[in-house]
């Protein structure tokens, strides 16, 4: 299996919406709505902020949100605070019980 | 409120097998609605999972196939933990390892992380 493909890098300034894309194949992000995202500060563990596509776990704020077309999943974060600043990965199920995440996106907040 | 805790050594030689233990709070390991994950992280190799264990009225594994032969995750009720156990390691499993409770497909808990290095 081949990580799924993110921008290196996005930017956004505090108070605006920032979009990153995840692209997979019709054999992981395609097949199904088993997409999740994650936030990682530096130095801490993953953090779930999105599973199912669109849905937030409890107390994750709804400023994340989640959509997905196609073989292509997406994460949006709406009034951008410096706190979000961090690396956010996407997940997805592959198939046969196995996952796929990711290269990872750092996101600077301006 | 699910927490992981994990242990382990932090450095170990080639060829030689990596242990990893995760003690469960706040849930059973013999959960029939979860499943029990490793997860690692490098440079090199991104974030990468590598296998589960599970109790649906028995025990099941899933493993990735690029550890497939090398891995191994069990349970132990009796401590409510699970463990992973990686054979024959090269420098190319230097990471951080994760453990993580998993459900509808995704990684809701994580545990804290354990640097493993693999060197002599």
């Amino acid at each position: 299996q081949s990580a799924l493909t993110q921008p290196a890098s996005v930017s956004g300034s505090p108070g605006q919406s920032i979009t990153i894309s995840c692209t997979g194949t019709s054999s992981d992000v395609g097949r199904n709505n088993l997409v999740s995202w994650y936030q990682q500060h530096p130095g801490k563990a993953p953090k779930l902020i999105i599973y199912e596509s669109i849905k937030r776990p409890s107390g994750v704020s709804n400023r994340f949100s989640g959509s997905k077309s196609g073989n292509t999943a997406s994460l949006t974060i709406s009034g951008l605070q410096a706190e979000d600043e961090a690396d956010y990965y996407c997940c997805s199920y592959a198939g046969s019980s196995t996952w796929v995440f990711g290269g990872g996106t750092k996101l600077t907040v301006l | 409120q699910v927490q992981l805790q994990q242990s382990g050594p932090g450095l170990v030689k080639p060829s030689q097998t990596l242990s990893l233990t995760c003690a469960i709070s706040g849930n059973s390991v013999s959960s029939n609605s979860v499943a029990w994950n490793w997860i690692r992280q490098s440079p090199s190799r991104g974030l990468e999972w590598l296998g589960r264990t599970y109790y649906r009225s028995k025990w099941y594994n899933d493993y990735a196939v690029s550890v497939e032969g090398r891995i191994n995750v069990n349970s132990d009720t009796s401590k409510n933990q699970f463990s992973l156990q990686l054979n024959s390691v090269t420098p190319e499993d230097t990471a951080v390892y994760y453990c993580a409770e998993g459900w509808s497909s995704a990684f809701h808990i994580w545990g804290q992380g354990t640097m493993v290095t693999v060197s002599s």
